[in-house]
C-alpha cells in the first residue's frame, strides 16, 4: 500500500482556490486515488477519485500528473464550510481504508 | 438508498466499565463493515474490519473487541474500559468485491472514559 504524505496544515481566506497536494511515490499501477473530508464529529466522506490526468465534479478537481507520484486537490472559491480535515488515500488494500493524519484546511473571512 | 446508523452519539463511561457500541447498515447485503477510532486532533485509526458474519480481523492489539451476530450488524465492546479509550469512534461499510469502492461512515460516537 503506497504511503502518502501531505501538508498537516493549510490556511485560505474565503473565495481562494484551495490546493492541497499529496505524494505517493510508491503508488502501484492499480491504485486509484481517492480524497475524503471530515467535518468536526463527523466521518468523513467521499469528495473525488481518479487515476490519471484531471477530476471534476460538482465539489472539487483532481489533477494526476503523468507520472502519478502526487495528485493536487483543487476547491475552487472556498467558503467558512469548507473548514475540514482533507485525507488522500492511494489504493485500497484488500477492501481496508488506511488513513493518515490528512491536511487540516483553515478557512478564514 | 444505503444508510448506516450508528449509536450513541455520546457516551461517559467510568473507567473499568463495560462497553457496547453498535452499528446498523441498511439498504445493502453483505458489506464490508469497519471499526475506526480518531484520537483528539489525529487521524482515524482502523480497529476492525470484517467481510461476513462471524469474520472478524483485528488491525491493532487493544482492550478492545468486535463482533458481527447479523450481515449488517457490527458492535464493538470491552469488558473493562480504560481511559486511552476515549475517542471518537466511527463505523463505516464498503461494497464487498467492488474495486475501487469508497466507504461510507456513519455519524461516531464520542466516548468519553473517566
Amino acid at each position: 500500500l503506497a504511503k502518502t504524505t501531505q501538508p498537516i496544515s493549510m490556511d485560505s481566506y474565503e473565495g481562494q482556490e484551495v490546493n492541497i497536494t499529496c505524494s505517493h511515490n510508491n503508488i502501484a499501477t492499480n491504485d486509484y486515488i481517492t480524497w475524503y473530508q471530515q467535518f468536526p464529529s463527523q466521518g468523513p466522506r467521499f469528495i473525488i477519485q481518479g487515476y490519471k490526468t484531471k477530476v471534476t465534479n460538482e465539489v472539487a478537481s483532481l489533477f494526476i500528473p503523468a507520472d502519478r507520484k502526487s495528485s493536487t486537490l483543487s476547491l475552487p472559491r472556498v467558503s467558512l464550510s469548507d473548514t475540514a480535515v482533507y485525507y488522500c488515500l492511494v489504493g485500497v488494500d484488500f477492501n481496508k481504508f488506511y488513513f493518515g493524519s490528512g491536511t487540516k484546511l483553515n478557512v478564514k473571512p | 438508498s444505503q444508510t448506516i446508523h450508528q449509536w450513541p452519539a455520546t457516551l461517559v463511561q467510568p473507567v473499568g466499565s463495560p462497553l457496547s457500541l453498535e452499528c446498523t447498515v441498511e439498504g445493502t447485503s453483505n458489506p464490508n463493515l469497519y471499526w475506526y477510532r480518531q484520537a483528539a486532533g489525529r487521524g482515524l485509526q482502523l480497529l476492525f474490519y470484517s467481510v461476513g458474519i462471524g469474520q472478524i480481523s483485528s488491525e491493532v492489539p487493544q482492550n478492545l473487541s468486535a463482533s458481527r451476530p447479523q450481515d449488517r450488524q457490527f458492535i464493538l465492546s470491552s469488558k473493562k474500559l480504560l481511559l486511552s479509550d476515549s475517542g471518537f469512534y466511527l463505523c463505516a461499510w464498503s461494497v464487498r468485491g467492488a474495486l475501487n469502492t469508497e466507504a461510507f461512515f456513519g455519524q461516531g460516537t464520542r466516548l468519553t472514559v473517566v
